[in-house]
């Protein structure tokens, strides 16, 4: 089982619509879970952390479960500029802080 | 403006030469990391560096070298060990203290990365 896991999509939704994604990860000590965007051929950007109990920016929810070892994020209302991917970040436990990426999750939004 | 500047953003080699890809960041962060991407897949980790004089293999470092002699620096070289090294390489940092931006203690930022052929 990869570390942290995603379903690539993509997900197809129209202007102002809801859509959540989901990914998994198989530690259940890990610690700092992310969500970072990535536009087609450019570089990740941090979208949002995702802390213990749920957090909240504008249009976008985070929300991390760990008791099934696995964090959300929401997107309300949803924007052509939103259409990108969306990559999951879980630290790895132990001293050094290492950064895991999951695949990513495509999201395309159309009019 | 802080930032990494990665370099080149494209670079075209031989089978059978060495290149190395630049990658300095000006926000002096203590951690520095090189990832590797293919297409539809995520990020994986080649090399981290969690202070000067100091790094360590990630996932992928088979056919990789990197050094740390300043803390501003972390360069990437890929070798011809590396048996297929087309790909988009992606350098980050990483600040342990909370950001002037309040973006949060170990938030990784990247370069714009460098996208390697292999001719």
């Amino acid at each position: 089982r990869k570390e942290v896991e995603q379903d690539p999509g993509p997900f197809n939704v129209p202007e102002g619509a809801t859509v959540a994604f989901n990914c998994t990860y198989s530690n259940s000590a890990s610690q700092s879970f992310f969500w970072y965007r990535q536009d087609c051929r450019k570089e990740p950007k941090l979208l949002m952390s995702v802390y213990s109990s749920g957090n909240e920016d504008g249009r976008f929810t985070a929300q991390l479960n760990r008791a099934s070892q696995y964090i959300s994020l929401l997107i309300r209302d949803s924007k052509l500029s939103d259409s990108a991917t969306y990559l999951c970040v879980v630290k790895r436990s132990g001293g050094s802080y290492i950064p895991t990426f999951g695949r990513g999750t495509s999201l395309i939004v159309h009019p | 403006d802080g930032g990494i500047t990665q370099s080149p953003k494209y670079l075209f080699r031989k089978e059978g030469q060495n290149v190395t890809l630049s990658c300095e960041q000006n926000l002096n962060h203590d951690a520095m990391y090189w990832y590797r991407q293919d297409p539809g897949q995520g990020l994986r980790l080649i090399y981290y560096s969690q202070i000067v004089n100091d790094f360590q293999k990630g996932d992928i470092a088979e056919g990789y070298s990197v050094s740390r002699e300043k803390k501003e620096s972390f360069p990437l070289t890929v070798t011809s060990a590396q048996k297929n090294p087309t790909a988009f390489y992606l350098c980050a940092s990483r600040s342990d203290r909370e950001g002037v931006m309040n973006s949060g203690a170990n938030v990784l930022t990247f370069g714009a990365g460098s996208r390697l052929t292999v001719l």
